[in-house]
Parts: C-alpha cells; structure tokens; sequence
C-alpha cells in the first residue's frame, strides 16, 4: 500500500465555481478525517467518517460544504459555489481500528486549492 | 475556533542550541500527540502521550504531558537543521470521539 491519495494535489478555480476533491485512504482503515489547512497554521477539522457513517461535522462549515464515503473506502469532499476564503490546503488522513485507543493519522500529500 | 494554543508561532534558532514549545488549552485531552509537518507534505507523527504526567523521549526530542491533561510541552536538545518544520500538538476531547484538533502550530527553523 503507499498510503494516503489524494487527487487533484492543485485546483485552481474562478470564484462561484464546483469543485470536488477525492481522497483514497490506506486499504482496512476504517477512519477517514478531513481537514483544511491554511499556509503556517494547524489543520482545522472538517468532518470525519468511520466507515461510511459520517459523525461529526465542523459547525464552521456551511451549506457549501459536503463530504461522503460511499462504501466506507474512498470519500470525495464537495464545496459548492467556491468563495476566495475557500482557498487553502485541503488534507485527508485515514486511521486504523485501534481497539478504543486513539491511533495515528496518516496524512496524505493534500490538494491545494486557488479560488481566483 | 481553535482549542489548542501553541508557543511560539514562530522560532530562528541556530544549530545545537535547544527549545521547547508549548501546547495549552482548556480543555481535558484524552491523549494528545505531536507531528511533525514539513513544506508540501502532510504531518507525520512523532508520539502519543495518554497520562497525566507523562514524559517520553525519542531521541533528542522530549514530549510531556501535563498533570492535568490540559497542556504538552516538546523539549528539542541540540537542534539541528533536519528538525526544521511545522510542529503541531493534536488531542481527542472526550472519551467516545476520534475527534482529532489540532494546535496552532510552531514553526521552527534551524539555521546551519
């Protein structure tokens, strides 16, 4: 396995615009985190799944802002009608079953995305 | 909003010299943990503390554990340019969450 995919690793869009980031995670691990990421600042949570059941979701994001995980594999992140704020880093990290102990966050390379 | 303030947001230091850098909050952590994140990459972590109190060292490095669980501190022994990078202190609040958040981060430079 080489770990955490994220696709695309740069987006560059006009303001108002749909984009969609997909991230696949490493094979059996059944926690799936997004965060976003501004340049010198600590990732800021998203949302998380474990398996394809969604469980929490940050109150900072709007309407605008939507993630799934289908099949409790791969999850795709959507952000509707992108706005110049949106610009930013955008991380995915999976984890394993860890028996109810907290385990280590595998991050992926990210996806950059530009709203012009 | 962040729970997790980090000190100092930034620090230049030179080769061998050594420092420490501060995860406060007030809030209780479950456990907290330390990456490490360097320009292009995402983190990559560096330990796990889960009591009250607890020390652990990996090398040079030395992360502790508050008594309280509500701050870490990262000790660095005669820095060296690899050590470079973004550090970020990240903890679970609760004990029926994966809920990871993350601190402000430090960002550290070590100059030859």
């Amino acid at each position: 396995d080489t770990g955490v995919s994220q696709d695309p690793r740069h987006k560059i869009t006009k303001r108002g615009q749909n984009v969609t980031f997909r991230c696949d995670p490493i094979s059996e691990h059944n926690r799936l985190y997004w965060y976003r990421q501004t340049l010198g600042q600590g990732p800021e949570f998203l949302t998380y799944f474990q398996n394809e059941a969604q469980l929490e979701k940050s109150r900072l994001l709007s309407d605008r802002f939507s993630a799934e995980r289908p099949k409790g594999s791969f999850s795709t992140l959507e952000i509707q009608r992108t706005e110049q704020g949106d610009s930013a880093m955008y991380l995915c990290a999976s984890s394993p079953r860890t028996g109810g102990f907290i385990g280590e966050l595998f991050f992926g390379e990210g996806s950059r995305l530009t709203v012009l | 909003t962040q729970l997790l303030e980090q000190s100092p947001q930034f620090l230049s230091i030179q080769e061998g010299e050594n420092l420490t850098v501060y995860c406060n909050s007030s809030s209780v952590f479950s456990s907290l943990q330390w990456y490490r994140q360097e320009p292009g990459e995402g983190p990559v972590l560096l330990v796990t503390v889960v009591t009250g109190g607890e020390v652990k060292k990996l090398k040079r490095l030395t992360f502790q554990f508050g008594d309280a669980r509500k701050d870490s501190s990262l000790h660095i022994t005669a820095a060296q340019p690899g050590d470079t990078g973004l550090y970020l202190c990240a903890g679970v609040v609760g004990a029926r969450t994966y809920k990871y958040i993350f601190g402000t981060g430090t960002r550290l430079k070590v100059l030859a």
